[in-house]
């Protein structure tokens, strides 16, 4: 079975600071990984994925995650955050051995502060 | 390009009651999924459809059923709602199925209150 953890419900950070929401998964085979971004009353925005390759994989709005396989994790960070990035951050898995389910996290708040 | 539509935005139904909700996929995506979104919770897969085929099913009950149409269209029924049915239904669509690599894009979801 395939599952995601991100261990942080909510994440502060000021304006300008870095950001990082952290993402740690489990899979039998080789993953699939992704980071979604959801705003209030929307369904989600695909924000970067990783496949295979360069383990810093970076996105949209300025957003980039490192694939880490030895933690099995997937962090997703950014360089300096905007007031408009708070929103509810999900991370999902999907093992490429185990069809084509999609397996999120339960989602982290990230709040920033001007 | 419009993104995936799904309607309708809002409903409300007694426990019981059948409800149907549907989703238009991206022009040119054959793959469309449903999720659960129960309030608080990340999204719980329900089921996968490709080319008209139920390609994966998560773990729900059978009062769920889903279909595709010729068009890539997708409906999601669930007959004998409960309660702990209510959630933001959310419908994803993808360029194919095999491989696994396409990213899905979702859509705004329909909101589902039972009471």
């Amino acid at each position: 079975a395939q599952s995601v953890a991100q261990p942080e419900d909510q994440v502060n950070v000021a304006e300008g600071n870095p950001l990082t929401v952290k993402c740690t998964y489990s899979v039998s085979g080789n993953p699939y990984l992704f980071w979604y971004v959801q705003y209030p009353n929307r369904g989600l925005q695909f924000l970067l994925k990783y496949i295979t390759g360069d383990n810093l994989v970076k996105g949209s709005y300025g957003f980039e995650a490192e694939f880490n396989k030895s933690q099995t994790s997937f962090h997703l960070k950014k360089p300096s955050a905007l007031v408009s990035d708070s929103a509810l951050y999900f991370c999902a898995v999907r093992d490429i051995n185990a069809g084509n389910m999609l397996t999120f996290g339960g989602g982290t708040r990230l709040m920033v502060k001007p | 390009d419009a993104g995936v539509t799904q309607s309708p935005t809002h409903l409300i139904k007694t426990r019981g009651q059948h409800v149907t909700l549907r989703c238009s996929p991206i022009s040119g995506h054959k793959s469309v999924s449903w999720y659960q979104q129960v309030l608080g919770q990340g999204p719980q897969f329900i089921f996968q459809y490709y080319e008209k085929e139920e390609r994966g099913r998560g773990n729900f009950p059978d009062r769920f059923s889903a279909r595709q149409f010729p068009n890539y269209s997708s409906e999601l029924n669930v007959n004998a709602l409960l309660l702990g049915d209510s959630a933001l239904y959310l419908c994803a669509s993808s360029l194919r199925t095999s491989g696994g690599a396409n990213e899905q894009f979702f859509g705004p979801g329909t909101r589902l209150t039972v009471l």
